[in-house]
């Protein structure tokens, strides 16, 4: 099983749609999590961290279910300048400050 | 906010020679950097840490004798690709945590290279 698991997509929705990725992690010793973005052939941008209380940010919410052991991103009102790739990603148990990430998962926002 | 920079941006380079890669953070000084790789339409996947004034750790699978980190100062990290063939061709990045976030995990990345090997 894949550290970090994410469906690839591509997810294809409107503008003005609501959208949501989840990632599943496997180690339930996990302490950090965030959602990163990242466009083509470019490097990854933090978009937000994760926490157990859950979390927004404008558009964006992320929200973390540690008994369950999945993370989500929601989208709402989806601009075209969303499409990207959303990188769900989690520290490595026992190694500090190293992330494991997952491969993503494609959003295309058409008009 | 934190700026980490690359240099070159791109590179393509003829088989059997060496590529060195910069990692610079900007505004801020970096006792750790973390170079990663990433092949088309996989992850990001951590091949070393970099300490300044010490040796590199490297990940499993990663080879340090091709793959040379040097972390000479607290805002310049080097990688050098050494011997690179066709199979080396991939997206590098390095990333650093600024102080205002040390004890998180929260990693600022690089622009990244893109390095093609004939």
């Amino acid at each position: 099983r894949k550290e970090v698991e994410q469906d690839p997509g591509p997810f294809n929705v409107p503008e003005g749609a609501t959208v949501a990725f989840n990632c599943t992690y496997s180690n339930s010793a996990s302490q950090s999590f965030f959602w990163y973005r990242q466009d083509c052939r470019k490097e990854p941008k933090l978009l937000m961290s994760v926490y157990s209380s859950g979390n927004e940010d404008g558009r964006f919410t992320a929200q973390l279910n540690r008994a369950s052991q999945y993370i989500s991103l929601l989208i709402r009102d989806s601009k075209l300048s969303d499409s990207a790739t959303y990188l769900c990603v989690v520290n490595r148990v026992g190694g500090f400050q190293k992330l494991v990430f997952g491969t993503g998962t494609r959003l295309l926002v058409s008009p | 906010g934190a700026v980490v920079s690359q240099h070159p941006s791109r590179v393509i380079c003829k088989s059997g020679t060496s590529v060195k890669i910069e990692c610079r953070s900007l505004d801020f000084q970096a006792t750790t950097m973390f170079w990663y790789r990433q092949f088309p339409k996989q992850s990001l996947m951590l091949m070393a840490t970099s300490n300044e004034g010490s040796k590199a750790t490297y990940e499993q699978g990663v080879e340090k004798d091709k793959f040379l980190i040097n972390h000479a100062s607290l805002t310049l990290s080097t990688l050098t690709v050494t011997s690179a063939h066709p199979e080396d061709s991939s997206f590098y990045i390095c990333s650093a945590t600024p102080p205002r976030l040390a004890g998180s995990d929260t990693q600022y990345f690089g622009p990244g290279t893109r390095l093609t090997v004939l």
